[in-house]
């Protein structure tokens, strides 16, 4: 079945910290997406990136930077010199030819707050 | 407008009222998404969408009817609701409906059911 897990519901950092988000997933395709998003309290979920399961190079983006590692089947996400406005709720998400073509399957999110 | 939009961004009703929510991308995509985030569970998909005709419903009660009459805008018409129904309902569209197109998300509505 398919399945992620976001282990910690709420992280809490002072400004300036490094804190990395960590994800795990379970498919049994080999081929596969997985996808980070933030839900600011405005609601809506920002597109941070997408990884497909052939490409483990892992990205760095800004401050942000993604380490997927099939071995452990983890994609956890860092964010470096935290700032107050990345405080949010962070999704990880998985898609594969399993789960039905257009279906995103979601972890519980983890609850960021940066503090000043 | 740029994105995703929805309307209203918050509704409260009677568990008799009949509401619509709206949902408009600007993007050009084919596929549209309905989901639903209550407190403390994961993002529930209700309904998708591409090119104008339901490729899913998932086991979603009829008192949710989704509409969908052209390929930039989809409806979810609420009537008769529950309490229960409360949470964020969130739209989205993706350029297809298949694994590998990233969904991007409107700002949803905030329901509250009384």
């Amino acid at each position: 079945a398919q399945k992620v897990t976001q282990a910690q519901t709420e992280i809490s950092v002072v400004e300036k910290e490094d804190v990395t988000l960590d994800c795990v997933y379970e498919t049994r395709d080999t081929t596969y997406y997985l996808f980070w998003y933030k839900q600011p309290p405005s609601g809506e979920l920002v597109f941070l990136i997408r990884r497909n399961s052939f490409d483990e190079q892992n990205e760095i983006s800004g401050r942000y930077s993604w380490n997927f590692q099939k071995s452990t089947s983890s994609f956890n996400f860092t964010i470096t010199a935290s700032q107050v406005v990345d405080s949010a709720v962070y999704f990880c998400a998985l898609s594969d030819a399993t789960s039905g073509t257009y279906k995103y399957i979601f972890g519980t999110g983890t609850r960021l707050k940066v503090l000043a | 407008e740029t994105g995703v939009t929805q309307t209203p961004r918050h509704l409260v009703m009677g568990m008799t009222n009949k509401k619509s929510l709206k949902c408009e991308q600007h993007l050009g995509h084919n596929a549209m998404y309905w989901y639903k985030q209550s407190a403390k569970k994961p993002l529930e998909l209700m309904f998708v969408y591409s090119l104008e005709e339901r490729v899913e419903n998932n086991s979603v009660p009829s008192r949710f009817s989704p509409e969908c009459p052209n390929s930039s805008h989809l409806f979810l018409h609420l009537h008769t609701l529950q309490p229960e129904d409360s949470a964020l309902y969130l739209c989205a569209s993706s350029q297809d409906p298949i694994p590998q197109e990233t969904q991007y998300f409107g700002p949803g509505t905030r329901l509250l059911v009384l």
